[in-house]
């Protein structure tokens, strides 16, 4: 049974550009959250999908946007990239009922 | 957001038991408890949650405290393995979406010595 998976695992990108991290939920899960972790820092929830609607967001811009499609797995999107964008981006997958997050190993971006 | 005070690091030596508290003297009534660990370079792990009363599973074991505002999660023999970043975290009540979140802060280091 395949877990949460996230390609790419590493990413470089320079100021200005635009990035599309993906992600695979465990097999069974319906809901995906996504999360950024800057360096030395827990992570911090960006949102969350469910039925390929956005449920839930945390303090982020509108630079970042997602998607959720009818297989359950879900797109991140970044506009505009920030040298302060740097971080670990984490996906997480749960059924909608369950208290459990499992996650990924995450995507490592870095912004020059 | 993080509605929780964790020590920045712990050292533990080998095969002894590890105790990490936790603080969250704000907690409500109906939010949880819950810890997760992250080893380096890898995604955060679940360990075990509870609201009220303590809890033990095949990893570890929660202790929380009468009033609830403080717990510990107790590693019963630690080994090298269990070097990580173990983090403390609050659950949010679901909403009317019926979704649950989870805010992270910034965790206790523990390092496992031989």
């Amino acid at each position: 049974d395949a877990g949460v998976t996230q390609s790419p695992t590493h990413l470089i990108k320079t100021r200005g550009q635009q990035v599309t991290l993906r992600c695979s939920p465990k097999s069974g899960h319906d809901t995906v959250s996504w999360y950024q972790q800057a360096l030395g820092q827990g992570p911090q929830f960006i949102f969350q999908y469910y039925e390929e609607e956005e449920r839930q967001r945390g303090n982020f811009p509108d630079r970042f946007s997602g998607h959720q499609f009818p297989n359950y797995s879900s797109e991140l999107n970044v506009n505009a990239l920030l040298l302060g964008d740097s971080a670990l981006y984490l996906c997480a997958s749960s059924l909608r009922l369950n208290e459990k997050l499992f996650f990924g190993s995450g995507t490592q971006l870095s912004v020059l | 957001d993080a509605k929780t005070t964790q020590p920045p690091s712990m050292d533990c030596a080998e095969g002894r038991a590890a105790n990490l508290p936790c603080n969250h003297s704000t907690i409500s009534g109906n939010e949880y408890v819950y810890w997760y660990r992250q080893i380096h370079s890898q995604g955060p792990q679940y360990i075990i949650h509870g609201l009220k009363n303590n809890e033990t599973n095949e990893m570890a074991s929660l202790i929380i405290t009468e009033d609830r505002k403080s717990s510990t999660l107790i590693l019963p023999h630690a080994t090298l393995r269990d070097t990580a970043v173990y983090y403390c975290i609050v659950r949010v009540p679901r909403g009317v979406n019926n979704f649950n979140k989870f805010y992270f802060g910034s965790g206790t280091k523990l390092n496992v010595k031989p």
